[in-house]
């Protein structure tokens, strides 16, 4: 099973800013990673797959980047409605799909 | 607009089963080479995806959970259900139906809003 790991746990961050989330696989998933964002009480929601081909709907402040094994999400000029939990997902060989732990946005 | 919608007991006691259906709206479960399938998340934890079946009736597991998991798709009916047998109090969890992506199979495109199950 490829392992994914997310850093860091939590970042704080203010309004406006730049924001850069890592993960990582514990084996090359080429382009074949997701990210995912979850607001509390939510369901989560598919913000780029591909590594870097943003969903149907998402805010062009919201890149991926990365292949391999290494993979960030940018966020440009964090707006209120970002702040949420993302989740990074490997779908390279899957059974099974298997996502990090997750990064928590919070307001600094 | 796909909307997928969770149902079943809500609290389960240890060592019986868990039986949970998706409803799909809009689009029907017959053939048309989409995946269909549920992920849980423990209270404060990650996402753990559990099993998908395909619309031709493939289906695939999560092998941590495969010997207590089976999962089916009645497509008369727009559902598609999760069983999971002889639970235990780490089975308490929001369970989550999900489409898989239409071109991307391995992403997770669309999502119910979720069902806590607690197993108490």
């Amino acid at each position: 099973e490829i392992v994914v790991t997310q850093s860091p746990v939590t970042l704080s961050v203010s309004p406006g800013e730049r924001v850069t989330l890592s993960c990582r696989a514990s084996q090359s998933v080429s382009s074949n990673l997701a990210w995912y964002q979850q607001k509390p009480g939510q369901a989560p929601r598919l913000l780029i797959y591909g590594a870097s081909t943003r969903a149907t709907g998402i805010p062009a402040r919201f890149s991926g980047s990365g292949s391999g094994t290494e993979f960030t999400l940018t966020i440009t000029s964090l707006q209120s409605e970002d702040f949420a939990v993302y989740y990074c997902q490997q779908y390279n060989k899957w059974p099974p799909a298997t996502f990090g732990q997750g990064t928590k946005v919070e307001i600094k | 607009q796909l909307q997928l919608q969770e149902s079943g007991p809500r609290l389960v006691k240890p060592s019986e089963n868990l039986s949970l259906t998706c409803s799909v709206s809009r689009r029907s479960l017959s053939p048309g080479n989409f995946y269909w399938g549920w992920v849980r998340q423990s209270p404060g934890q990650g996402l753990e995806w559990i099993a998908t079946i395909d619309d031709y009736g493939s289906t695939y597991y999560n092998p941590s959970l495969q010997s207590r998991v089976a999962i089916s798709a009645d497509t008369s009916n727009n559902t598609f259900s999760l069983r999971l047998t002889s639970v235990t109090a780490v089975d308490t969890a929001v369970y989550y139906c999900a489409r898989h992506g239409g071109s991307v199979r391995g992403v997770l495109a669309h999502w119910g809003q979720g069902l806590l199950v607690t197993v108490s």
